[in-house]
């Protein structure tokens, strides 16, 4: 099983839509975790983190799921502007400077 | 605000020339990491330093050689390059802070033929 696996997308939905990332992560013992956003042709930028008893900031909700080694991502009410690759961030080996990252998973938005 | 600082942004190598990849931050981390990003690899680590004068490997550090002798600059070599080192790569830095996320250069996308 690799350390951290997302959904492979990519995902096209209309504008005003719902949807939801998944991400898997096979140590037990990580501590963090993030997803983050990279546009094409750009740096990743943290999106947000996730919390033990999962978190919200505006349209995006982050849960975690540590029994079952899941994090999730839902984005309500889609914009064009959220197209993007989604990468899901996991701390596996409790430091803070060796991060793994899903190979992400592409949003295409639409009109 | 410039965060982190990576040049140049783009490059062209032939086979077994060398060159070194810049990287500065000024937001005073003590870690300091480099990725490369495939398509379809997602990001992988190359190196990384916890702090100034200590360096170590990632999940793909063959080819590549780093230093950190001030806390602020973390330089990537690459000592002979090769054509499976065509890709773009990313400087990031973070804080010794559980939860502290990663910050990241602009990126640099190296060719190498």
């Amino acid at each position: 099983r690799k350390e951290v696996e997302q959904d492979p997308g990519p995902f096209n939905v209309p504008e005003g839509a719902t949807v939801a990332f998944n991400c898997t992560y096979s140590n037990s013992a990580s501590q963090s975790f993030f997803w983050y956003r990279q546009d094409c042709r750009k740096e990743p930028k943290l999106l947000m983190s996730v919390y033990s008893s999962g978190n919200e900031d505006g349209r995006f909700t982050a849960q975690l799921n540590r029994a079952s080694q899941y994090i999730s991502l839902l984005i309500r009410d889609s914009k064009l502007s959220d197209s993007a690759t989604y990468l899901c961030v996991v701390n596996p080996e409790g430091s803070n400077y060796k991060l793994t990252f899903g190979k992400g998973t592409l949003l295409t938005v639409n009109p | 605000n410039a965060g982190v600082t990576q040049t140049p942004k783009f490059q062209v190598l032939k086979t077994g020339q060398s060159m070194t990849l810049q990287c500065a931050q000024d937001m005073n981390h003590e870690y300091m990491s480099w990725y490369r990003q495939d398509p379809g690899m997602g990001l992988r680590l190359i190196h990384y330093s916890v702090g100034a004068g200590i360096t170590d490997q990632g999940e793909v550090p063959n080819g590549y050689n780093v230093s950190r002798s001030t806390t602020e600059d973390f330089p990537l070599r690459l000592l002979s390059a090769a054509p499976s080192q065509t890709s773009v790569y990313f400087c990031a830095s973070n804080a010794p802070i559980a939860g502290s996320p990663l910050h990241f250069g602009n990126g640099t996308r190296l060719t190498v033929t």
